[in-house]
Protein backbone atom coordinates (compact mmCIF):
# COMPACT_ATOMS: atom_id res chain seq x y z
CA UNK A 1 0.00 0.00 0.00
CA UNK A 2 0.80 3.41 0.06
CA UNK A 3 2.43 5.18 3.16
CA UNK A 4 2.44 9.13 2.77
CA UNK A 5 4.45 11.08 5.68
CA UNK A 6 4.11 15.09 5.81
CA UNK A 7 5.97 17.67 7.54
CA UNK A 8 6.12 19.50 9.41
CA UNK A 9 3.18 18.75 12.03
CA UNK A 10 2.82 22.52 12.59
CA UNK A 11 3.59 25.58 11.39
CA UNK A 12 3.15 29.05 11.85
CA UNK A 13 3.82 32.21 10.21
CA UNK A 14 3.40 36.05 10.00
CA UNK A 15 0.73 37.34 8.10
CA UNK A 16 1.94 37.92 4.38
CA UNK A 17 4.91 35.40 4.55
CA UNK A 18 4.85 31.77 2.56
CA UNK A 19 4.21 28.55 3.96
CA UNK A 20 5.74 25.57 3.08
CA UNK A 21 4.41 22.01 3.26
CA UNK A 22 6.18 18.82 2.38
CA UNK A 23 5.19 14.88 1.85
CA UNK A 24 7.07 11.98 0.27
CA UNK A 25 5.46 8.82 -0.92
CA UNK A 26 6.36 4.99 -1.03
CA UNK A 27 4.87 3.83 -4.27
CA UNK A 28 5.74 4.75 -7.65
CA UNK A 29 2.68 3.49 -8.98
CA UNK A 30 0.88 6.66 -7.06
CA UNK A 31 -0.12 9.24 -9.99
CA UNK A 32 -2.09 11.97 -8.21
CA UNK A 33 -1.87 14.38 -5.61
CA UNK A 34 -4.12 16.31 -3.98
CA UNK A 35 -4.10 18.82 -1.65
CA UNK A 36 -6.93 19.08 0.96
CA UNK A 37 -7.58 21.91 4.05
CA UNK A 38 -9.71 21.51 7.00
CA UNK A 39 -11.03 23.98 9.00
CA UNK A 40 -12.02 22.75 12.38
CA UNK A 41 -15.36 21.24 12.38
CA UNK A 42 -15.50 21.22 9.28
CA UNK A 43 -15.14 18.47 5.97
CA UNK A 44 -11.66 18.29 4.08
CA UNK A 45 -11.65 20.46 1.22
CA UNK A 46 -9.51 20.28 -2.32
CA UNK A 47 -7.85 23.55 -2.75
CA UNK A 48 -5.43 21.82 -5.19
CA UNK A 49 -3.73 18.65 -6.92
CA UNK A 50 -1.27 17.60 -9.78
CA UNK A 51 -0.53 14.57 -12.06
CA UNK A 52 2.25 12.86 -12.25
CA UNK A 53 2.82 14.56 -16.08
CA UNK A 54 3.27 17.55 -14.58
CA UNK A 55 5.98 19.33 -12.29
CA UNK A 56 4.74 22.18 -11.54
CA UNK A 57 0.76 23.70 -10.73
CA UNK A 58 -0.19 26.96 -9.29
CA UNK A 59 -3.59 28.71 -8.62
CA UNK A 60 -3.06 32.23 -7.27
CA UNK A 61 -1.02 32.11 -4.11
CA UNK A 62 -1.15 28.15 -3.52
CA UNK A 63 1.11 26.25 -5.91
CA UNK A 64 1.95 22.37 -5.41
CA UNK A 65 5.61 20.84 -7.32
CA UNK A 66 6.20 17.05 -7.66
CA UNK A 67 9.35 15.04 -8.12
CA UNK A 68 8.42 12.31 -9.17
CA UNK A 69 11.92 10.73 -9.14
CA UNK A 70 12.45 11.84 -5.68
CA UNK A 71 8.87 11.07 -4.40
CA UNK A 72 8.11 14.05 -2.74
CA UNK A 73 5.69 16.98 -3.14
CA UNK A 74 5.02 20.24 -1.63
CA UNK A 75 2.27 23.12 -1.18
CA UNK A 76 3.59 26.41 -1.13
CA UNK A 77 1.36 29.22 -0.22
CA UNK A 78 1.81 32.65 -1.09
CA UNK A 79 0.89 36.33 1.13
CA UNK A 80 -0.18 34.28 3.44
CA UNK A 81 -3.75 35.28 5.13
CA UNK A 82 -4.99 34.57 8.62
CA UNK A 83 -8.09 32.60 6.20
CA UNK A 84 -5.28 30.33 5.84
CA UNK A 85 -4.95 29.20 9.22
CA UNK A 86 -6.50 25.46 9.29
CA UNK A 87 -5.31 22.23 8.81
CA UNK A 88 -3.87 20.97 5.87
CA UNK A 89 -2.96 17.53 4.01
CA UNK A 90 -1.44 16.06 1.18
CA UNK A 91 -2.37 12.86 -0.37
CA UNK A 92 -1.27 10.26 -2.93
CA UNK A 93 -3.88 8.66 -5.43
CA UNK A 94 -2.96 4.59 -6.08
CA UNK A 95 -4.17 2.41 -8.56
CA UNK A 96 -6.82 5.30 -9.82
CA UNK A 97 -9.35 4.89 -6.93
CA UNK A 98 -7.35 4.45 -3.14
CA UNK A 99 -6.61 7.96 -1.35
CA UNK A 100 -4.21 7.55 1.41
CA UNK A 101 -3.37 11.06 3.29
CA UNK A 102 -0.37 12.34 5.18
CA UNK A 103 -1.25 12.87 9.24
CA UNK A 104 -1.52 16.69 8.39
CA UNK A 105 -0.06 20.06 9.26
CA UNK A 106 -1.40 22.32 11.24
CA UNK A 107 -0.69 26.14 9.76
CA UNK A 108 -1.53 29.56 12.09
CA UNK A 109 -1.37 32.62 10.25
CA UNK A 110 -0.39 35.27 12.61
CA UNK A 111 -1.57 38.95 12.45
CA UNK B 1 -26.78 21.91 -1.10
CA UNK B 2 -25.71 19.77 -4.03
CA UNK B 3 -22.57 18.24 -2.28
CA UNK B 4 -22.04 15.06 -0.05
CA UNK B 5 -24.64 14.43 2.93
CA UNK B 6 -23.83 12.49 6.04
CA UNK B 7 -26.49 11.97 8.60
CA UNK B 8 -26.09 12.53 11.51
CA UNK B 9 -23.83 15.21 11.94
CA UNK B 10 -22.77 13.37 15.71
CA UNK B 11 -23.99 10.34 17.39
CA UNK B 12 -23.23 9.26 20.96
CA UNK B 13 -23.69 6.04 22.33
CA UNK B 14 -22.58 3.30 24.85
CA UNK B 15 -20.63 0.85 24.10
CA UNK B 16 -22.05 -2.27 22.99
CA UNK B 17 -24.61 -0.35 20.90
CA UNK B 18 -25.20 -0.93 17.76
CA UNK B 19 -25.12 2.61 15.53
CA UNK B 20 -25.75 3.16 11.53
CA UNK B 21 -24.46 6.08 9.76
CA UNK B 22 -25.92 7.37 5.92
CA UNK B 23 -24.20 8.61 3.39
CA UNK B 24 -25.88 10.30 0.44
CA UNK B 25 -23.51 10.96 -2.53
CA UNK B 26 -22.90 13.46 -5.31
CA UNK B 27 -26.08 12.25 -7.65
CA UNK B 28 -23.96 11.89 -10.78
CA UNK B 29 -20.61 10.41 -8.77
CA UNK B 30 -20.96 6.14 -8.58
CA UNK B 31 -17.83 5.77 -6.51
CA UNK B 32 -18.30 6.05 -2.53
CA UNK B 33 -15.74 5.77 0.31
CA UNK B 34 -15.58 6.06 3.64
CA UNK B 35 -12.71 7.05 6.04
CA UNK B 36 -12.32 7.36 9.87
CA UNK B 37 -10.85 10.39 10.85
CA UNK B 38 -9.08 10.56 14.52
CA UNK B 39 -8.02 13.89 16.52
CA UNK B 40 -4.65 14.71 14.35
CA UNK B 41 -4.61 12.02 12.36
CA UNK B 42 -5.47 12.34 8.66
CA UNK B 43 -8.42 10.44 7.32
CA UNK B 44 -7.55 6.77 6.69
CA UNK B 45 -9.40 4.50 4.52
CA UNK B 46 -12.09 1.94 5.00
CA UNK B 47 -13.51 1.10 2.20
CA UNK B 48 -15.04 1.60 -1.25
CA UNK B 49 -17.63 0.92 -3.48
CA UNK B 50 -17.80 1.54 -7.27
CA UNK B 51 -21.83 1.62 -7.64
CA UNK B 52 -23.27 -1.22 -5.66
CA UNK B 53 -19.56 -3.50 -5.41
CA UNK B 54 -17.62 -2.71 -2.44
CA UNK B 55 -14.34 -3.13 -4.18
CA UNK B 56 -11.66 -2.80 -1.24
CA UNK B 57 -11.95 -3.15 2.63
CA UNK B 58 -8.85 -1.86 4.82
CA UNK B 59 -7.83 -3.76 7.39
CA UNK B 60 -9.11 -1.48 9.76
CA UNK B 61 -12.54 -2.61 9.20
CA UNK B 62 -13.16 -5.39 11.67
CA UNK B 63 -15.96 -7.91 11.21
CA UNK B 64 -17.67 -5.41 13.36
CA UNK B 65 -17.87 -3.23 10.70
CA UNK B 66 -20.51 -3.38 7.75
CA UNK B 67 -20.76 -0.96 4.74
CA UNK B 68 -24.06 -1.33 1.83
CA UNK B 69 -24.36 0.29 -0.72
CA UNK B 70 -27.62 -1.82 -2.21
CA UNK B 71 -28.81 0.59 -4.97
CA UNK B 72 -25.39 2.22 -5.70
CA UNK B 73 -27.06 5.66 -4.46
CA UNK B 74 -26.62 6.38 -0.84
CA UNK B 75 -24.64 3.98 1.65
CA UNK B 76 -24.73 3.08 5.24
CA UNK B 77 -21.97 2.02 7.85
CA UNK B 78 -22.64 -0.11 11.05
CA UNK B 79 -20.85 -0.84 13.44
CA UNK B 80 -21.75 -3.44 16.14
CA UNK B 81 -21.08 -3.73 19.37
CA UNK B 82 -19.07 -0.52 19.63
CA UNK B 83 -15.84 -0.27 21.74
CA UNK B 84 -14.64 3.14 22.77
CA UNK B 85 -11.57 2.90 20.25
CA UNK B 86 -14.53 3.28 17.60
CA UNK B 87 -14.53 6.93 19.24
CA UNK B 88 -13.69 8.94 15.88
CA UNK B 89 -15.19 11.28 12.83
CA UNK B 90 -16.53 9.32 10.14
CA UNK B 91 -15.70 10.98 6.87
CA UNK B 92 -17.65 9.95 3.19
CA UNK B 93 -16.54 11.12 -0.04
CA UNK B 94 -17.38 10.24 -3.60
CA UNK B 95 -16.09 10.93 -6.77
CA UNK B 96 -17.09 10.14 -10.53
CA UNK B 97 -15.16 7.70 -12.38
CA UNK B 98 -12.78 8.19 -15.22
CA UNK B 99 -9.92 8.08 -17.27
CA UNK B 100 -7.26 9.14 -14.41
CA UNK B 101 -7.55 9.79 -11.13
CA UNK B 102 -10.61 12.00 -10.13
CA UNK B 103 -10.86 14.29 -6.92
CA UNK B 104 -12.55 13.28 -3.98
CA UNK B 105 -15.56 15.13 -2.34
CA UNK B 106 -15.97 14.65 1.55
CA UNK B 107 -19.20 15.19 3.14
CA UNK B 108 -19.29 16.93 7.03
CA UNK B 109 -18.77 13.54 8.68
CA UNK B 110 -20.52 12.10 11.65
CA UNK B 111 -18.85 12.28 14.93
CA UNK B 112 -19.20 8.86 17.00
CA UNK B 113 -18.79 8.81 20.71
CA UNK B 114 -18.97 5.97 22.33
CA UNK B 115 -18.77 6.20 26.38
Amino acid sequence: GENVEQHPSTLSVQEGDSAVIKCTYSDSASNYFPWYKQELGKRPQLIIDIRSNVGEKKDQRIAVTLNKTAKHFSLHITETQPEDSAVYFCAAFLNDYKLSFGAGTTVTVRA
Amino acid sequence: DTGVSQNPRHKITKRGQNVTFRCDPISEHNRLYWYRQTLGQGPEFLTYFQNEAQLEKSRLLSDRFSAERPKGSFSTLEIQRTEQGDSAMYLCASSASGQGSVPLHFGNGTRLTVT
